[in-house]
């Protein structure tokens, strides 16, 4: 039930193109869902988040799309440049005690010139 | 703001050695996290401080895996002996608090067991 369950595992898309990468969890106390994104070499950054109170938020070329009915997230990356080639992994919390984050287990992203 | 920092950046022992890592949070941050990322996986909380006390230390190997933040400022964590599955980066993080929900990672240690 603490598991966030994440796929593809990798994805190759044009530049110009859209991604998109799905997130599934099970445990419905979770109340924040964060995606990070992670260069090689480098620790996870915070791209952008939700709270399961709106079904989409939007900033710039990122979006995420949640259901809560159906337990789902997702990242889109309008128009993806080779620079958002990296590791994207999504992530659940239920705040609470101890705001513990549970990460998926990534998806490797290349976008091609 | 200077960032989260960690040293060392890599780490190559034998395994049944032992070895530590430094972590510096963000200054102000009361929450400190240690995550271990196997190479293909998400991170996984190994144990979480409040200031100087552990608020969750539920997946720390403890018969293996240390961790201390006495001050309330700075974090080591150890691992006395090491086994080849902790060949793993180890990331460090800092929130302000457990309840501010984005958590700042650093670079992390790349730790080889050999």
């Amino acid at each position: 039930q603490q598991q966030v369950k994440q796929s593809p595992q990798s994805l190759i898309v044009q530049k110009g193109g859209i991604s998109i990468i799905n997130c599934a969890y099970e445990n419905t106390a979770f109340d924040y869902f964060p995606w990070y994104q992670q260069f090689p070499g480098k620790g996870p950054a915070l791209l952008i988040a939700i709270r399961p109170d709106v079904s989409e938020k939007k900033e710039g070329r990122f979006t995420i799309s949640f259901n809560k009915s159906a337990k789902q997230f997702s990242l889109h990356i309008m128009d993806s440049q080779p620079g958002d080639s990296a590791t994207y992994f999504c992530a659940a919390s239920n705040g609470g005690a101890t705001n513990k984050l549970i990460f998926g287990t990534g998806t490797l992203l290349a976008v091609q010139p | 703001e200077a960032g989260v920092a960690q040293s060392p950046r890599y780490k190559i022992i034998e395994k049944r050695q032992s070895v530590a890592f430094w972590c510096n949070p963000i200054s102000g941050h009361a929450t400190l996290y240690w995550y271990q990322q196997i190479l293909g996986q998400g991170p996984k909380l190994l144990i979480q401080f409040q200031n100087n006390g552990v608020v969750d230390d539920s997946q720390l190997p403890k018969d293996r895996f240390s961790a201390e933040r006495l001050k309330g400022v700075d974090s080591t964590l150890k691992i006395q002996p090491a086994k080849l599955e902790d060949s793993a980066v180890y990331l460090c993080a800092s929130s302000l608090t457990f309840r501010n929900t984005e958590a700042f990672f650093g670079q992390g240690t790349r730790l080889t067991v050999v």
